[in-house]
């Protein structure tokens, strides 16, 4: 099925501990996202890439870091885990740059920090 | 700060009822997009309007862009259970119109 598919699904980390999150996406989108989402606070940006080989901080970015391996991959990875990075990690796509165009979303790494 | 603001954060309501749900903001955007969300998936796109004063229909959910394309309502007519979620709305701001800005979503509840 084409999509964005988003490893692992979950993850229980202890604090300082360092991990990727994986996003690949299959339908040739230029731009791509990684969002987190908060009880009561929608969904915020973290780091985005508009098209390959570029990228560039969103909302949030401290204690993150990003790679765009090529134009299906987007991998997000936190250093030095901190309990404030527990939350819900979304990875997106998107057609181009314009924001005519719908975001299609993986399911999410549910991501607990201890 | 919270730049799209959403109403009421929270909606529980009978099957066959009627609902709006309200997006609001100060700054203008290009584009304005809706997305419903279920439990352990990511956001669903519904619709994108980007016309100020556009109103789309999908079945029983009518979208609607404020002229200043400032706000958006989302109206649920006769509502069903398979419409419990989280409703989120999106905006695309003019000076960077490909990073979306989501609101905080309406969770609905719709009894049977």
């Amino acid at each position: 099925n084409a999509g964005v598919t988003q490893t692992p699904k979950f993850q229980v980390l202890k604090t300082g501990q360092s991990m990727t999150l994986q996003c690949a996406q299959d339908m040739n989108h230029n731009s791509m996202y990684w969002y987190r989402q908060d009880p009561g606070m929608g969904l915020r940006l973290i780091y985005y890439s508009a098209s390959e080989g570029t990228t560039d901080k969103g909302e949030v970015p401290n204690g993150y870091n990003v790679s765009r391996l090529n134009k299906r991959e987007f991998s997000l990875r936190l250093e030095s885990a901190a309990p404030s990075q527990t939350s819900v990690y979304f990875c997106a796509s998107s057609e181009q740059r314009s924001g005519g165009y719908g975001y299609t979303f993986g399911s999410g790494t549910r991501l607990t920090v201890v | 700060t919270q730049l799209l603001e959403q109403s009421p954060q929270f909606l529980s309501i009978q099957e066959g009822e009627n609902l709006t749900v309200y997006c609001n903001s100060s700054s203008v955007f290009s584009s304005l997009q809706w997305y419903r969300q279920e439990p352990g998936e990511g956001p669903v796109l519904l619709v994108t309007v980007v016309t100020g004063g556009e109103v789309k229909k999908l079945k029983r959910l009518t979208f609607q862009f404020g002229d200043a394309r400032k706000d958006s309502s989302l109206h649920i007519t006769a509502a069903q259970t398979g419409d419990t979620g989280l409703y989120l709305c999106a905006g695309a701001r003019m000076d960077s119109s490909y990073k979306l800005i989501f609101g905080s979503g309406t969770r609905l509840l719709v009894r049977p």
